[in-house]
């Protein structure tokens, strides 16, 4: 597609259950990132991969959180053993080159619910 | 490390009033600077960006100086419109990835 595909749009889990989430980032785009935007917070990054170095995680909240980029395109972030508090919309973004010039892509998001 | 910190909403105002969100960063270096925009419903989406210090963005109406003597990327409308409503996020990009601020919603009544 021509844009930034996330999947699923929306995902309700029960506590403790692991997640998984896709992005499918604009084919060619070298660099990809996450973000989570809790209700009424900003953006918070997560993690960010550029091309084959290695990525930065520092914005993981946790051990349980994860995330992957098979190939150098599709990228999964897992969320194990979810908490309510977990609760959010995760954003995936994708540029061509990484964001110092280039702006960023968003995906529509995944709606994550724990209950 | 990092980071941008922006005025707190949410701003309230009529259509054709003068626009002023507050944006003040913290870096080692020299960032590119970014305003985003979410309108309801729809994704994040560039508005603008300022690649170094002194330039000017502009967008729609918007437009936001890099000013590095006080670290800042104020973002400015001199009439804003009912359609301007949304919520406005300021970024930084030093190392290429992107750090947001918290975002500010605005409102604008007829």
């Amino acid at each position: 597609g021509a844009g930034v595909s996330q999947s699923p749009s929306n995902k309700v889990t029960e506590k403790g259950k692991d997640v998984e989430l896709r992005c499918d980032p604009i084919s060619g785009h070298t660099a990809l990132y996450w973000y989570r935007q809790s209700l009424g917070q900003g953006l918070e990054f997560l993690i960010y991969f550029q091309g084959n170095s290695a990525p930065d995680k520092s914005g993981l909240p946790s051990d349980r959180f994860s995330a992957e980029r098979t190939g150098g395109s599709v990228s999964t972030l897992t969320i194990q053993r979810t908490q309510q508090e977990d609760s959010a919309v995760y954003l995936c973004a994708s540029s061509s080159q990484g964001a110092l010039n280039e702006k960023l892509f968003f995906g529509s998001g995944t709606q994550l619910s724990v209950l | 490390g990092d980071s941008v910190t922006q005025m707190e909403g949410p701003v309230t105002l009529s259509e054709e009033a003068f626009l002023t969100i507050n944006c003040t960063y913290t870096a080692t270096g020299y960032p590119s600077l970014f305003w985003y925009v979410q309108y309801p419903g729809e994704g994040l989406q560039l508005l603008l960006k300022a690649t170094k210090a002194d330039d000017k963005g502009s967008n729609k109406g918007f437009e936001a100086t890099y000013r590095k003597e006080t670290t800042s990327f104020h973002l400015e409308k001199g009439s804003v419109q009912v359609s301007d409503s949304a919520v406005y996020f300021c970024a930084l990009s030093e190392w290429g990835d992107m750090r947001f601020g918290a975002g500010t919603r605005l409102t604008v009544k007829p």
